[in-house]
């Protein structure tokens, strides 16, 4: 069974610093997707940024990047010129690819503070 | 504006007192899914269905109904809840077999059952 591992339960940092947040995944498929959540306070879960595992290069949105090691399984997200409107949890997710089920997986979640 | 919507967004109600929360998107999206989000859990999902009047159980079915009549909606109904269904649910909705990678979530129903 595939799972899902954010290691950081909470971080913090000041405005306009960058901040990288962990995750790592187990699974025995070659072709799957991943994907970082953002859940602010509002509680509305909004897809931030999505990586196919068959694609060696990172995915980007804005400030927003990953960093995507297949071998070792890791998916990071770097956050850039961090804002205050980025506060909220974030959740790293994994979807196999071809699954029927189209069930995202979802790790734990990291509760990100932007500081002024 | 393309979205999901979800009613109610929040919810008291009583042990055993059945109740349904629905679902609407205006995408014309193929795949729906309900999902619950626990402390410490992370989000798991209910039930999901694939196109209408197909419908399967997820990782937690237990305790929910679904149905899929239209396109459009796809209501979760708790026929006798109880406390330990006491949550916030998401539902989801993608556009189809090719493309439910991209899921896009609704608002969120508190649900608390006394």
């Amino acid at each position: 069974a595939q799972t899902v591992t954010q290691s950081q339960p909470e971080m913090s940092v000041q405005e306009a610093e960058t901040v990288t947040l962990s995750c790592t995944y187990d699974t025995s498929e070659s072709n799957y997707y991943l994907f970082w959540y953002k859940q602010p306070p509002s509680r509305q879960m909004i897809l931030v940024i999505r990586q196919e595992a068959y694609k060696q290069q990172n995915a980007t949105e804005n400030r927003f990047s990953v960093n995507f090691q297949k071998a070792a399984k890791s998916f990071s997200l770097k956050i850039s010129d961090s804002q205050l409107g980025d506060t909220a949890m974030y959740f790293c997710a994994f979807m196999n690819y071809g699954g029927s089920q189209g069930n995202l997986i979802f790790g734990k979640g990291t509760k990100l503070s932007v500081k002024p | 504006e393309a979205q999901v919507t979800q009613n109610p967004r929040y919810l008291i109600t009583v042990t055993g007192k059945k109740l349904t929360v629905t679902c609407s998107q205006n995408m014309n999206h193929e795949y729906m899914s309900w999902y619950r989000q626990d402390p410490g859990l992370g989000l798991r999902q209910i039930y999901y269905s694939m196109n209408v009047e197909v419908t399967d159980k997820g990782d937690v079915p237990e305790g929910y109904k679904v149905s899929r009549k239209e396109k459009r909606n796809f209501p979760l109904i708790l026929e006798s809840p109880s406390p330990n269904q006491t949550s916030l649910y998401f539902c989801a909705s993608s556009q189809g077999l090719a493309s439910r990678n991209t899921q896009y979530f609704g608002p969120g129903t508190r649900l608390t059952v006394l």
